[in-house]
């Protein structure tokens, strides 16, 4: 089974442009979260998605948007990008979304390394 | 809140072991252990549910006290494949189920 893949790998842009990324899941897992990876802070949560619905979401600026389409592949946007959104952005799929009394595992992705300059 | 991670850095020979911590000042109903080497994708290793289980994978253990909030990922008879950064994603009470990660362990063994 193929694992979560994100396009594009890599991706420069300069600051006050806005980008998009992608995540395809693994096939059949329906929940999609995603994450920013820096030296400094670490992976932070960024939301989740189930069913195209945001479920969940960290504390990010407004900024940062994201949705999923039917067939449970994400993206997530970046507005008026800033010198400190430089990151890996990691996208992680799992069946469903976890609860309490069911704790779901979740699948990574190799990640989009995101230069702001 | 953050889990935290210790140590943050630690150097081994191939064959020696390794403890690595994991603490929530919260509740938890989980902790779920990842590794991740350089320039890849975080690879899930294990999770464990309160409960005081402990649970193996490979030469690679772990334990979760749930009274005190605490994992330990145990690596013993480590190998130059267990090099890494090692992260702990735990899952606390509320309505909200989220993972939140520690800031990683980084795990360098030397032949």
């Amino acid at each position: 089974k193929a694992g979560v893949t994100q396009t594009p790998r890599y991706l420069i842009k300069t600051r006050g442009q806005q980008v998009t990324l992608s995540c395809s899941p693994i096939s059949g897992h329906r929940s999609v979260s995603w994450y920013q990876q820096t030296p400094g802070q670490g992976l932070q949560f960024l939301f989740e998605y189930f069913s195209e619905t945001q479920r969940n979401k960290g504390n990010f600026p407004g900024r940062f948007s994201g949705r999923q389409f039917s067939n449970s592949r994400s993206e997530m946007n970046v507005s008026t990008l800033e010198l400190g959104d430089s990151a890996l952005y990691l996208c992680a799929s799992s069946l469903k979304p976890g609860t309490s009394g069911a704790q779901e595992t979740q699948y990574f992705g190799p990640g989009t390394r995101l230069l702001v300059l | 809140q953050q889990p935290v991670q210790s140590p943050q850095a630690v150097i081994l020979r191939e064959g020696e072991d390794a403890v690595i911590n994991c603490s929530s000042s919260k509740a938890l109903y989980s902790v779920h252990w990842y590794r991740q080497k350089h320039g890849e994708a975080p690879v899930f290793l294990m999770i464990l549910l309160k409960g005081g289980e402990q649970k193996g994978h490979e030469k690679i253990s772990a334990s979760f006290n749930e009274k005190k909030q605490q994992s330990s990922l145990y690596l013993t008879a480590s190998q130059l494949s267990y090099s890494g950064t090692y992260f702990c994603g735990t899952v606390s009470g509320g309505s909200n189920y989220k993972l939140t990660f520690g800031k990683g362990t980084l795990l360098t063994v030397n032949p």
